[in-house]
């Protein structure tokens, strides 16, 4: 049984560049979460999405964030026009839909912008 | 304003020993409290997970005791070993309505000797 994988691993931009990150969920998970952890912090809410809906975009910093499952499947995290504030681990989480609260993590891709 | 904290901030003990890591909540909405263990490079796990119909919550080495009317929940391990050096993070969410997302606190880094 796969976990949750996340590509790249790393990613390093250069100030300006648009980057996409990808996340593959657990097969059959119908949630769908991204966090940002800041270096020395806990992870903090982007988005979410059930199935291929957008919920909750509450947590994006910035309108140049934008999260996309299109399939209800697979999703990006697209940032447009990268800051040096942008550098973080990006991670990504799913859930299955009889307990959405009990969320399995990918490993993450961290982001330095330089 | 920060609404899940923990202390301390980082915590040193002997192999054998018991470690305790605390957390405080603001919310009285949330009704589920998880605790995440990450090691470097990795995505946080899920260690233990509570919920507030039950003050204790014991799985192998490590314990959940919750105090709802305090609004704090705390983390023992017991007989801690060098493996469990890693940074702890508790969490909080609502299992109720249309997003769990989870609420962190900063997290602790926990360091076993030998």
């Amino acid at each position: 049984g796969a976990g949750v994988s996340q590509s790249p691993r790393y990613k390093v931009a250069k100030r300006g560049q648009d980057v996409a990150l990808r996340c593959d969920p657990i097969s059959g998970h119908v949630s769908l979460f991204w966090y940002q952890q800041a270096l020395g912090q806990g992870p903090e809410f982007l988005t979410y999405f059930q199935n291929e809906a957008q919920l909750d975009k509450s947590g994006l910093p910035s309108d140049r964030f934008f999260a996309e499952r299109p399939e209800g499947s697979v999703s990006t995290l697209k940032i447009q026009r990268t800051q040096q504030e942008d550098s973080a681990v990006y991670l990504c989480a799913s859930s299955p839909n009889t307990v959405q609260e009990l969320q399995f993590f990918g490993p993450g891709t961290r982001l330095t912008v330089l | 304003q920060q609404q899940v904290k923990q202390s301390p901030q980082s915590l040193i003990v002997q192999k054998g020993g018991i470690s305790i890591i605390n957390c405080a909540y603001e919310n009285t909405a949330f009704d589920y409290f998880p605790w995440y263990q990450q090691f470097p490079g990795k995505g946080p796990a899920l260690l233990i997970a509570i919920r507030p119909d039950v003050s204790e919550k014991k799985e192998g080495r490590f314990t959940i005791s919750f105090n709802k009317s305090a609004k704090q929940f705390s983390l023992h391990i017991m007989d801690s070993q060098p493996g469990d050096s890693a940074t702890y993070f508790c969490a909080a969410s609502r299992s109720t309505g249309a997003n769990s997302k989870l609420t962190f606190g900063k997290g602790i880094t926990l360091s076993v000797r030998p």
